[in-house]
């Protein structure tokens, strides 16, 4: 089945160092979300990524998705205490009979260090 | 203005003895999903519910089982709970499936002695 690796599993960054965590599928996607998940939370939707090759752009935030539709990337610059969390890739298989099911990544733990 | 809303939020059960979880939502979504998470684990689906279709994951145990009663509404069921069950169960709810983002519940923590 659909397999989404995520790395690294833990980042520990220097309060204003960036941070990036990266996604890859074991088959094409359709699309590609990405959550946080804070200490003690749920996740929470951060933005969506459907285009081959898209970028997009939330403040500090950089979501990227690969041109084969297989790969993706969130890259924080500067980090703040404010986004210390988990972050989860999640994607949906293009084709096939999976109903458009969302496969998580492993996440990767955030601290920052003030 | 809470969206998913999920009762309890921490549950304690014993072995074996059965226990249902809540979820309801004021956004009217099509798909409701439970998932179960696991300590520093990727959330894990269990079962959809498309409108009143039920999608049971392959690997989901019998163990496990859902009810829909209406739109709003979307119940857990965990027969008989081992200690392998506890976790952070989380209700989810999408417009569609597929290309939609998912509003996340608050989870109820379960925890079985």
């Amino acid at each position: 089945g659909q397999q989404v690796m995520q790395i690294p599993q833990y980042q520990h960054v220097q309060e204003g160092e960036d941070f990036t965590t990266y996604c890859n599928s074991s088959t094409t996607l359709s699309n590609i979300q990405w959550y946080k998940q804070r200490p003690g939370g749920h996740p929470v939707f951060l933005i969506q990524l459907v285009k081959s090759g898209e970028v997009k752009k939330q403040k500090r935030l950089t979501f990227q998705f690969g041109e084969a539709k297989k790969n993706s990337s969130l890259h924080i610059t500067a980090t703040q205490t404010t986004d210390v969390g988990t972050y989860f890739c999640a994607g949906t298989a293009a084709g096939g009979t999976s109903y458009g099911k969302l496969t998580f990544g492993q996440g990767t733990i955030l601290t920052v260090h003030p | 203005d809470a969206m998913v809303i999920q009762n309890p939020r921490y549950q304690v059960t014993q072995f074996g003895k059965p226990v249902t979880l809540s979820c309801s939502q004021t956004l009217n979504h099509n798909v409701m999903y439970w998932y179960q998470q696991k300590s520093s684990q990727a959330p894990k689906l269990l079962f959809h519910y498309y409108d009143k279709d039920f999608n049971n994951e392959a690997d989901t145990p019998d163990n496990f089982q859902s009810r829909r009663p209406n739109t709003s509404f979307c119940f857990l069921d965990i027969r008989s709970p081992g200690l392998g069950d506890a976790a952070m169960y989380l209700c989810a709810t999408s417009r569609v499936r597929g290309l939609d983002e998912q509003f996340f519940g608050p989870g109820t923590r379960l925890t079985v002695l």
